[in-house]
């Protein structure tokens, strides 16, 4: 069985601070790796992706991938309080199928 | 661009009643469509994928049904709604065979099923 495994929070952060959201998964071959934003209420919105160990960076969000370690994180600089949200991790082991996590609550507090 | 449309956005629905929720994606062509649904506070769930004109796979055997009677459009159906069925119901869609995995997942507004 696939699993992808996020901490479900909530994880708590200042406004300003870096926030570090992490995920596993137990797929080796996994190919392709994706964040999701989902506000309370709201569909899942697509924030990143990276396919090669190392980072990629768009604005204030930083993703980190170690296929080694089979490990995906996302950092989030300058937290803001329209920052808070449930972040989910997606894994593609190179079907036609993502693998989502639970999920992991951010708040940013002012 | 590529767009998705699912409705309605609320509806509630007595027990024993049954169920259609649509999703049509427009601007690609042979998209690979899904169901989920995602119960208060928590994961998604896999329900249905689909990744052409009537085939579709049910990952869990439950109350719910889907049919993809056109290329772009994908319904989701029940005869008789239960209480369980409740939740937040997402269409997805993303490039077909002949596309690039890498792409993800684009979901739709979703639908909030109260079954009362």
């Amino acid at each position: 069985q696939k699993e992808v495994e996020q901490n479900s929070g909530p994880l708590s952060v200042p406004e300003g601070a870096i926030a570090s959201l992490n995920c596993t998964y137990s797929d080796r071959g996994s190919q392709s790796f994706f964040w999701y934003r989902q506000y309370s209420g709201k569909s899942p919105e697509l924030i990143m992706s990276i396919y090669s160990n190392g980072d990629k960076e768009d604005g204030r969000f930083t993703a980190q991938l170690n296929k080694a370690s089979q490990y995906v994180s996302l950092l989030i600089r300058d937290s803001q309080p329209s920052d808070s949200a449930t972040y989910l991790c997606a894994v593609n082991g190179g079907t036609d199928k993502l693998i989502f996590g639970t999920g992991t609550r951010l708040q940013v507090f002012p | 661009s590529q767009t998705i449309h699912q409705w309605p956005a609320t509806l509630v629905q007595p027990v024993g009643s049954p169920l259609s929720l649509e999703c049509t994606v427009e601007g690609t062509s042979n998209p690979n469509l899904y169901w989920y649904r995602q119960a208060a506070g928590r994961g998604l769930q896999l329900l249905f994928y689909s990744v052409g004109i009537g085939q579709i796979s049910s990952e869990v055997p439950q109350n719910l049904s889907a049919s993809r009677p056109q290329d772009r459009q994908f319904i989701l159906s029940s005869k008789k709604l239960l209480l369980s069925d409740s939740g937040f119901y997402l269409c997805a869609w993303s490039p077909g065979p002949n596309g690039d995995y890498n792409y993800g997942y684009t979901f739709g507004s979703g639908t909030r099923l109260t079954v009362v």
